[in-house]
């Protein structure tokens, strides 16, 4: 039973370059959630996503970042033009999508950004 | 947004004893989740506890909603609980979490 899924674990870029970020959730989830974490800080929301849709992306930043779930294939968490600041650890999570009620969120291990 | 506040931010301790760890929030909350990340950097899901009280192993948990806080116990502690202990909460209407800053954790042989 496999868990969330991201690669890659580590991404080194140059200031300038894309980073591309891949989730696979939990098998039979369908919701997809994006966080970031800043050295020494703790989680922050990004973007919560179901198959073909974003929900809320009340936390993306409005430049540079996006993200989709395609309806075949992995989440994918987009920034372009990186910067410094974007080195950070970025981490998945998925949840089962019962209607109307919040359901557990698991975690990914994570892809460790950083931008040279 | 609502906001999460944990406590203490650091604690040492050694092998063996007892701590318990607060989280408090600032808005009622339908659910929340207490996660462990480890020293390597992966969050491990510990308690989905939206209110009450459950049991796994040496960790225990109690969420009173209607007082707006959650404990985290630790029993007899190993050096494998080192890291770092988050709570976190979705806030009204939502599913993204909001998480708090964290308990830093050592337990020291």
């Amino acid at each position: 039973n496999a868990g969330v899924m991201q690669n890659p674990r580590h991404l080194v870029r140059r200031r300038g370059q894309e980073a591309r970020l891949r989730c696979s959730p939990m098998k039979g989830h369908s919701h997809v959630y994006w966080y970031r974490q800043l050295p020494e800080e703790g989680l922050k929301f990004m973007v919560y996503l179901q198959k073909e849709n974003i929900i809320d992306e009340s936390g993306m930043p409005k430049e540079r970042f996006s993200a989709e779930f395609p309806k075949e294939g992995p989440s994918i968490l987009r920034i372009q033009q990186v910067v410094r600041g974007d080195s950070a650890a970025y981490f998945c999570a998925s949840s089962s999508g019962v209607a109307g009620s919040y359901n557990e969120q698991f975690f990914g291990p994570g892809t460790r950004l950083t931008v040279l | 947004g609502i906001q999460v506040e944990q406590s203490p931010p650091d604690l040492i301790l050694q092998e063996g004893a007892n701590s318990t760890l607060r989280c408090n929030f600032s808005d009622s909350v339908n659910n929340l989740q207490w996660f462990h990340q480890n020293p390597w950097g992966q969050l491990i899901n510990l308690f989905y506890i939206p209110s009450g009280t459950k049991q796994n192993g040496r960790l225990s948990a109690t969420t009173v909603a209607t007082e707006r806080y959650s404990l985290l116990y630790i029993s007899s502690s190993q050096t494998t609980d080192s890291g770092v202990y988050f709570c976190a909460v979705p806030g009204p209407g939502r599913r993204a979490l909001t998480f708090g800053s964290g308990t830093r954790l050592q337990v020291q042989p």
